[in-house]
């Protein structure tokens, strides 16, 4: 089945940084979405996007479907955006989302 | 409305008891889907229902039952179950594509049930 890696899996940064976090998967994909999982464990939809690119306030990701990755983009970072960064796919040989291994995000005051 | 909303939020039971864990959405999406996260580890996928039939079954131990009575409620009925079971439970919900009934589109989560067995 597909595979799904994330990088880097900890990242730790100051208020204020920009970062960009990687997910790679090892087939053509139908459905993608980046997702936040918060301290208390829910997961947040940031994005749905299995090509292109979008943006929400500071924010955005790019999906380069024949490369087989995405990225998030996050620009001034703030301590709320701490947490768990998924990326979860379907591709056409499946019927199931599956979820990349996740990058841990601290970001510090 | 894009909101998934799951009952309990905690639950603490016994390896004797039997509970259940609701999930309802109302976006009029036709598949839904429970998953199981244990702590540092991404959610897996346990259970998928589409239009209100059983379509993916992760090969779950029978301790663990679904239901799906109608296109907006989802159950999760527990029965027997052993402490490593203890887990965050999420439910999520989306649309289907035909005719090969894929998921398509954004999936949304409830907020899920933490699950301690005792």
């Amino acid at each position: 089945g597909i595979q799904v890696e994330q990088s880097p899996p900890d990242l730790i940064l100051q208020e204020g940084a920009n970062s960009t976090l990687r997910c790679n998967f090892s087939d053509s994909v139908n459905n993608l979405q980046w997702f936040h999982q918060n301290p208390w464990g829910q997961l947040i939809n940031l994005f749905y996007i299995p090509s292109g690119t979008k943006q929400n306030g500071r924010l955005s990701a790019t999906t380069v479907a024949t490369e087989r990755y995405s990225l998030l983009y996050i620009s001034s970072s703030q301590t709320t955006d701490s947490g768990v960064y998924f990326c979860a796919v379907t591709s056409s040989g499946t019927y199931k989302y599956i979820f990349g291994t996740g990058t841990r995000l601290k970001v510090l005051a | 409305d894009t909101e998934v909303t799951q009952t309990p939020k905690h639950l603490v039971m016994g390896m004797t008891n039997k509970k259940s864990l609701k999930c309802e959405q109302h976006m009029g999406h036709r598949a839904m889907y429970w998953y199981k996260q244990k702590a540092k580890k991404p959610p897996e996928l346990m259970f998928v229902y589409s239009y209100e039939k059983l379509s993916i079954n992760e090969s779950v131990p029978s301790r663990f039952s679904p239901e799906c009575p109608n296109s907006s409620l989802l159950n999760l009925h527990l029965h027997a179950l052993q402490p490593e079971d203890s887990a965050l439970y999420l439910c999520a919900s989306s649309q289907i594509a035909f005719p090969r009934l894929a998921p398509s589109g954004t999936q949304y989560f409830g907020p899920g049930t933490r699950l301690l067995v005792l």
